[in-house]
Formats: structure tokens, sequence, C-alpha cells
């Protein structure tokens, strides 16, 4: 079992510019949800996924960004136009839904600066 | 609304015993979830609570009063590693996690 990842871990960016950010959960898990955290904050949700579906989308997800997980397995996150605002940790983690309990896992996170 | 209220910032002595606080007032209840986070890096599951009472694991024990909208993780023989961020997260009727703040634990020798 190797964990969540995340690609890439840096990402340094200027204020306008597309950035993508790719997640691969742990193989079976049929959940992917996207968080962001800011410094001294907890992680605010944004999105979560169950299979290729995505269920559920945050205020905070403005039309800027955009998640897709095309066949089920690994998730992408989109910003574009970019804003310093944006500057954050981008988390995501993947649960197994099924039994009594829906523990997510988070992967290490892609730390977003935007200049 | 929806709030969690965590302490920010405590410290506690290595070898002892240290006890987290956390209430909460959430739309939906599905369960409650107790994460450390060391800094920079992603959070790591602790324990998990649904059902009114202490489960414990190790040194670490989770306790639970829905009827309180209260919840504490009790760490105990506190060792330097377990410096860190503690995050009190309530998993809503929609599912997501509900995050609080976090409490920054300093372990002293």
């Amino acid at each position: 079992d190797t964990g969540v990842s995340q690609n890439p871990r840096h990402k340094i960016t200027k204020r306008g510019q597309n950035v993508t950010f790719r997640c691969d959960p742990i193989s079976e898990h049929n959940r992917l949800y996207w968080y962001r955290q800011t410094l001294g904050q907890g992680p605010e949700f944004l999105t979560y996924f169950q299979n290729e579906a995505q269920l559920e989308k945050s205020r905070l997800l403005s039309d800027r960004f955009s998640a897709e997980r095309p066949k089920g397995s690994f998730s992408t996150l989109e910003i574009q136009r970019t804003e310093q605002g944006d500057s954050a940790m981008y988390l995501c983690a993947s649960s197994f839904r099924g039994g009594n309990t829906d523990t997510q896992y988070f992967g290490p996170g892609t730390r977003l600066t935007v200049l | 609304g929806q709030n969690i209220d965590q302490p920010t910032e405590m410290t506690a002595t290595e070898g002892a015993i240290v006890q987290i606080n956390c209430t909460y007032q959430t739309s939906g209840f599905n369960g409650l979830f107790w994460y450390q986070q060391h800094a920079g890096e992603a959070p790591t599951f602790l324990s998990y609570n649904v059902l009114d009472g202490l489960e414990e694991k190790g040194r670490f024990s989770s306790f639970l009063s829905r009827s309180k909208g209260y919840s504490y993780l009790l760490l105990k023989e506190l060792q330097m590693k377990d410096s860190a961020s503690y995050l009190c997260a309530v998993q809503t009727g929609a599912n997501n996690l509900f995050f609080g703040t976090g409490t920054r634990l300093t372990v002293i020798p």
C-alpha cells in the first residue's frame, strides 16, 4: 500500500498563469477529496469524487478551479488565471466508502506560491 | 453556521499527559476525527469516534459526547516527536470533513 501521492510537491507561478496538480489515491479507494490549507488554518474542503463522479463542490471553488477524475483513479485540479490569494497547500485525500467508517488518508500536498 | 473550537496552542512536558479539547457545532454529524500534522507535512489519521465514549489506541485516546458537542484527545507519555498540530474534524452529512484550526502542541524536555 503506497499511500496517496501528489505531484508536484511545490509549484511557483506568476499571477495569471494556469497550474495543474495531480493526485494518485490509494488503490481501491473509491472516494477522492481536495482540500486547501493556508498557514495556521485547518484544511478547507474544496470538492470530492466518488469514482469518476464529482458529487460535491464547495462555494470556495470558484469558476477558475476545475477538478477531474476521468477514470475513477487519479485526479487533477486545475487553477486558471492564478491570483496571489490562491497561494496555499493543496491537499488530496482518499477513502474507501464501505462499512461504518470513511477515514480519509491524506497525501503530502502541493504547495503553491503565486508571485 | 458551522464551528469547531480548539485551543490555539498548548505546551506540555516530556513524559506527561496532555488533553486537547474540541467543541463543535455542525449541520450534520457522521463522526469526529483527530489528525496529527507536523509542520509542512500532510495530516495523518489518529482516531475516529462516532459513538459516545472513549476510544483508546496506544498512547492516544479520544473521547466523544455527542449531546455536548464535545471531544478530547488524550496523549500519554509525551515524547518530543509529539510536537505537532492536532486537528479536530467533523464528518458532516455531506461526508466531507470540516476542520478546526488546530492546536499546536509543543513538548518541552
